[in-house]
């Protein structure tokens, strides 16, 4: 099975500019989650969703952050308008609520620079 | 809250040599502990995981004890590989209702195994 795909990998942008960031989970996880990971603050957990319903969006930094999941497949995170401080690489990850723990699978991240 | 502290890096060895990963948590009832880990360019991947106390889970030589009345897991390897460089993260979920699948990570030790 494939793993989360996440898109785009690299996405360099300049302030002011709206960012897309999207991600599939994997077939049957029914829960997804948005980490921003930056050197100064680690991993933070800015929002997640089961069964594509957000359920704790408590560390999304801002109102220029948004999230959605129209359906079980497909989630974006789109931040406008962008801030320098928003560069930082931006993780999907899914999980099934039937496995014994919280295990997550990760995307290989989207690095996002704004100039 | 639920917090995960784990020894600040970096941290360098040469092959073969013993290493260890300090990890403490705080947390509220009994929690699921985690020990993930990041190769260069990559995501998160878990890496072993203990659901209760004495636990001890274990994977490519990697091993760690959930130690309830010390709140430790500690990470362990008898002899390292250069393969083994990457950024390790200790990592708790609460076993609590909705957050069960609420990931709280430790900052990230960064080991780097020269030859």
């Amino acid at each position: 099975d494939a793993g989360v795909i996440q898109s785009p990998r690299h996405e360099v942008t300049e302030m002011g500019q709206e960012v897309t960031l999207r991600c599939k989970p994997i077939s049957g996880h029914d829960y997804l989650f948005w980490y921003r990971q930056t050197m100064m603050r680690g991993l933070e957990l800015l929002i997640y969703f089961n069964n594509n319903v957000p359920i704790d969006d408590s560390g999304m930094p801002e109102d220029r952050f948004s999230a959605k999941m129209p359906n079980a497949s497909f989630s974006t995170l789109k931040i406008q308008p962008s801030e320098p401080r928003d560069s930082a690489v931006y993780f999907c990850a899914s999980s099934f609520s039937e496995s014994d723990t919280g295990e997550l699978f990760f995307g290989e991240g989207s690095r996002l620079t704004v100039l | 809250g639920n917090s995960v502290t784990q020894m600040e890096g970096p941290v360098t060895l040469s092959e073969e040599a013993f290493l260890t990963i300090n990890c403490t948590y705080t947390a509220t009832g009994y929690p699921s502990l985690f020990w993930y880990v990041q190769y260069p360019g990559e995501g998160l991947q878990l890496l072993l995981k203990a659901t209760k106390a004495d636990d001890k889970g274990s994977n490519k030589g990697f091993e760690a004890t959930y130690r309830k009345e010390t709140t430790s897991f500690h990470l362990e390897k008898g002899s390292v590989q250069v393969s083994d460089s990457a950024v390790y993260f200790c990592a708790l979920t609460p076993n609590s209702g909705g957050s069960n699948y609420k990931l709280t990570f430790g900052k990230g030790t960064l080991l780097t195994v020269n030859p």
